[in-house]
């Protein structure tokens, strides 16, 4: 089946660790992001991809990292930087030519 | 950056009845998309909207890009108890070779039996 995987469904870090959130496509789709969501309130965008060994901060990029190294992952590490890290993270892709992002079933983290 | 107004914030609703709600913003957008999110899961597309006055349905869905490009509206036509969760707006304005979506706060729809 094609789709967008997040792994795990749910994290747990004590403060002051960095972890690595996991986003998978095998959807050949050129553009990748990752987005956080709190509470109550819409997607803002952490870092995006659109094409492989490149990514651009998105509107909430202190405090995190991605790489790309291959087409189908992105992964998103969430350093000790990030102040308030507990939250749900999601994951799109977007194909070429289009404006429709798809989302992954998201992984939340929840750092004590 | 942008902002997106997107109302109302919260709905209650009987079965059967239909819904509508939504987004507005003070740029002009490109490409309207709706989404619907299920607790605890990802959103899921629902519509998209490419041209000003675009008109759009997906089964009891219809979905409106507005003619002044700045605000879009959903309607959601006899509504069931799995029509329930948020749903969301997105605009999106291209801005070089980025395209980057900007999304509303959700409208949290409750269906009553």
């Amino acid at each position: 089946d094609g789709g967008i995987t997040q792994s795990p469904k749910y994290l747990f870090r004590k403060e002051g660790q960095n972890v690595t959130l996991s986003c998978e496509q095998n959807l050949n789709h050129d553009a990748m992001y990752w987005y956080r969501q709190d509470p109550g309130q819409g997607l803002r965008l952490i870092y995006y991809s659109q094409i492989v060994n490149d990514f651009q901060k998105g509107d909430i990029a202190e405090g995190y990292s991605v790489s790309r190294e291959k087409k189908e992952s992105f992964p998103l590490t969430v350093t000790s930087a990030q102040k308030n890290p507990t939250a749900f993270y999601l994951c799109a892709s977007r194909p070429l030519g289009t404006d429709e992002q798809y989302f992954g079933p998201g992984t939340r983290l929840t750092v004590t | 950056g942008q902002q997106l107004n997107q109302s109302p914030q919260s709905m209650f609703i009987q079965e059967g009845e239909d819904v509508s709600m939504n987004c507005t913003s003070s740029s002009i957008f490109n490409t309207w998309l709706w989404y619907k999110q299920d607790p605890g899961e990802g959103p899921v597309l629902l519509i998209a909207l490419y041209k000003a006055g675009e008109l759009t349905s997906n089964g009891r869905l219809t979905a409106q890009f507005g003619i002044t490009r700045k605000d879009s509206f959903l309607n959601i036509s006899a509504s069931i108890p799995s029509d329930v969760g948020i749903y969301f707006c997105a605009g999106l304005l291209y801005s070089g070779s980025a395209r980057q979506l900007t999304f509303g706060s959700g409208t949290q729809l409750t269906v009553l039996p």
